[in-house]
């Protein structure tokens, strides 16, 4: 069945780096888009970032724009987010999440807390 | 980026119908039939409940429907259960290639 497992959370200082990463299992990983979408606490949902099976093709929401980077290795079927210059407003639940096609995000991965503060 | 426009909440009693709009621009919603819907109950991942405007995953009943005119989508919900009771969030693909959500709706059952 499939499955997508996210780690790589933590608590972490404004300024610094964290790499989340989101393992994935069940499916042929490297014919799927993948994005990550966080959900601050007690907030809606935010798309983060999408990078589709040509890993050149890659989108971010302005918000993270040249702080984050998203990209996979399809031999490991793993997809990574790697967030520097962190600030107290990423703190946030991080999903990572399958694009079957055209946004159907079909699976979801359970999250992982990433807590910004000094 | 701005987010799409859901109202914040909605309520009726069980065996009742709702409807959640979800208002965009013609850069999102109006220019594509790339809209998904999402159900989301406290401390889980959102669960796909429509995608491309107006399709059913497999499993989710057929109480649910979406729709689309001009800029604004639809989610409806007939049949009001106990279990309906969550929030709701949309989505939408946009003219730079990314996705944006609506701020989600919290659907209340009376």
């Amino acid at each position: 069945q499939v499955q997508l497992v996210e780690s790589g959370g933590g608590v972490v200082q404004p300024g610094t780096s964290l790499r989340l990463s989101c393992a994935a299992s069940g499916f042929a990983f490297s014919s799927y888009g993948m994005h990550w979408v966080r959900q601050a606490p007690g907030r809606g949902l935010e798309w983060v970032a999408v990078i589709w099976h040509d890993v050149n093709a890659k989108y971010y929401a302005d918000s993270v724009k040249g702080r984050f980077t998203i990209s996979r290795d399809n031999s490991k079927n793993t997809v990574y987010l790697q967030m520097n210059s962190l600030r107290a407003e990423d703190t946030a639940v991080y999903y990572c999440a399958r694009d079957y096609r055209n946004g159907r995000n079909d699976y979801w991965g359970q999250g992982t807390l990433v807590t910004v503060s000094s | 980026q701005s987010a799409l426009t859901q109202p914040a909440s909605v309520s009726g009693s069980p065996g009742q119908s709702i409807t959640i709009s979800c208002t965009g621009t013609s850069s999102d919603i109006g220019g594509y039939n790339y809209v998904s819907w999402f159900q989301q109950h406290p401390g889980k991942a959102p669960k796909l409940i429509i995608y491309e405007v107006n399709n059913r995953p497999s499993g989710v009943p057929d109480r649910f429907s979406g729709s689309k005119s001009g800029n604004t989508a639809s989610l409806t919900i007939s049949g009001l259960q106990a279990e309906d009771e969550s929030d709701y969030y949309c989505s939408s693909f946009t003219s730079s290639s990314t996705w944006v959500f609506g701020g989600g709706t919290k659907l209340t059952v009376l």
